[in-house]
């Protein structure tokens, strides 16, 4: 199974900061890793899919890069409503895996 | 607009069974692979097993092997998940969620909770 180790844990920040998680894989995942935004009570969100693509209506603001078993997640300019945990998941390979999450409170 | 609405869920004691369904609308279900994700309560999420656009490609977590069976009937556009043998560790919140690509989910019900517990 792919494990995907996710840092930090919790990132305390302010509106209008940058924010850049990370996401690492146990074994190569190729591109085919996915990041979640998940408020309390919600479904998760789909942010990026493909490691870079942006889903449809998700602002700009979110960019993914990477490839292989390091990728980040960053948020350019923290808003408000921003502030969530934060998962990724590899679909490259049984059993698909999430990473343990990373949230992103105000600091 | 895409909709994806679960059911099913409920309190059910160890060794019992129940099945979830999730109604979709929207999208054409039979061309569409299809996960269900679960959450137990206050921790991270899980994938439990997946369905591809051809019903024989069907795949799952270890721990659900043998006792979780997914299936979909297209002519009513319902996803299911049949749950035997349940177990105390089975108790999360359960998501249906639709592939966009290389199993990444765009689109995710509002999740069906089911207890386990004597």
């Amino acid at each position: 199974e792919v494990v995907l180790t996710q840092s930090p844990a919790t990132l305390p920040l302010s509106p209008g900061e940058r924010a850049t998680l990370s996401c690492r894989a146990s074994q190569s995942v190729s591109r085919h890793l996915a990041w979640y935004q998940q408020k309390p009570g919600q479904a998760p969100r789909l942010l990026i899919y493909d490691a870079s693509k942006r889903a449809t209506g998700i602002p700009a603001r979110f960019s993914g890069s990477g490839s292989g078993t390091d990728f980040t997640l960053t948020i350019s300019s923290l808003e408000a409503e921003d502030f969530a945990v934060y998962y990724c998941q590899q679909g490259s390979s049984w059993p698909l895996s999430f990473g343990g999450g990373t949230k992103v409170e105000i600091k | 607009e895409v909709q994806l609405l679960e059911s099913g869920g409920g309190l059910v004691q160890p060794g019992g069974s129940l099945r979830l369904s999730c109604v979709v609308s929207g999208f054409t279900f039979s061309r569409n692979a299809m996960s269900w994700v679960r959450q137990p309560p206050g921790k991270g999420l899980e994938w439990v097993s997946g369905i591809g656009n051809s019903d024989a490609d069907t795949y799952y977590r270890d721990s659900v092997k043998g006792r979780f069976t997914i299936s979909r009937d297209s002519s009513k556009n319902t996803l299911y998940l049949q749950m035997n043998s349940l177990r105390a560790e089975d108790t999360a919140i359960y998501y249906c969620a639709k592939d966009i690509l290389w199993w990444a989910f765009d689109f995710w019900g509002q999740g069906s909770l089911v207890s386990v517990s004597s």
